[in-house]
């Protein structure tokens, strides 16, 4: 069965370049990997996606190996207000079905 | 206002009765979906639908039942509301089969 594993936290300084790595494995060639922020009492916002190599955004970067058993959300320079919880997401289509595979979530907190 | 919305925001039932949450969405999206999130724990999927009249179980769909006679509504029925049923309840909705949008979420409380 597909799995996703993230580190339960993380912490960072304002301005640094932070890196969050989601592990996940038996996904497909096709299968999409999508990153999720969440602020207390909202939904879940988008923030990128991608199924291979490196995808770039105005927000952030996203860097899936050629084994595609990770992915590592890249946030640069961050500030205050990224101080909130990041999903990622595997989206797989196993057997005519269609199964989301979620992240427990990481903390992240940014100190000043 | 284009969006996704979810009504009540708020909701405090009694162990028993039924309860309806509504879910809307204006962006014409094929998939629609129901997750709920307990405290300080992460997502995890009850029902999503790929279209209209078409649904699938999640993670966990027991005591929960979902219809979709048209596109934009997604409503959530707890048939006999349980404690363990009080959570915060996302709906969300996607054109491409990845990208979901969430709405702001319902808390329910069960007494």
């Amino acid at each position: 069965l597909a799995k996703t594993t993230q580190p339960i936290s993380m912490d960072s300084y304002e301005g640094q370049e932070v890196n969050i790595t989601c592990s996940h494995n038996n996904i497909a060639t096709n299968d999409y990997i999508t990153w999720y922020q969440q602020f207390p009492s909202q939904g879940p916002r988008f923030i990128i996606q991608g199924y291979k190599t490196k995808v770039t955004n105005e927000v952030a970067s996203l860097f899936i190996p050629a084994d595609r058993k990770s992915s590592t959300l890249s946030l640069p320079r961050v500030s205050l207000s990224d101080t909130a919880v990041y999903y990622c997401l595997v989206a797989l289509y196993m057997d005519s079905n269609y199964q989301l595979i979620w992240g427990a979530g990481t903390k992240l907190i940014i100190k000043p | 206002d284009a969006g996704i919305t979810q009504s009540p925001r708020y909701k405090i039932t009694e162990t028993g009765r039924q309860v309806t949450l509504m879910c809307h969405q204006t962006w014409s999206h094929s998939y629609m979906f129901w997750y709920r999130q307990d405290l300080g724990h992460g997502l995890r999927l009850i029902y999503y639908s790929a279209a209209a009249d078409i649904t699938d179980k999640g993670e966990v769909p027991d005591g929960y039942v979902v219809s979709r006679s048209k596109t934009e509504n997604f409503p959530l029925t707890l048939e006999s509301a349980t404690r363990s049923q009080t959570s915060v309840y996302f709906c969300a909705s996607s054109g491409a089969q990845e990208t979901q949008y969430f709405g702001p979420g319902t808390r329910l409380l069960v007494l």
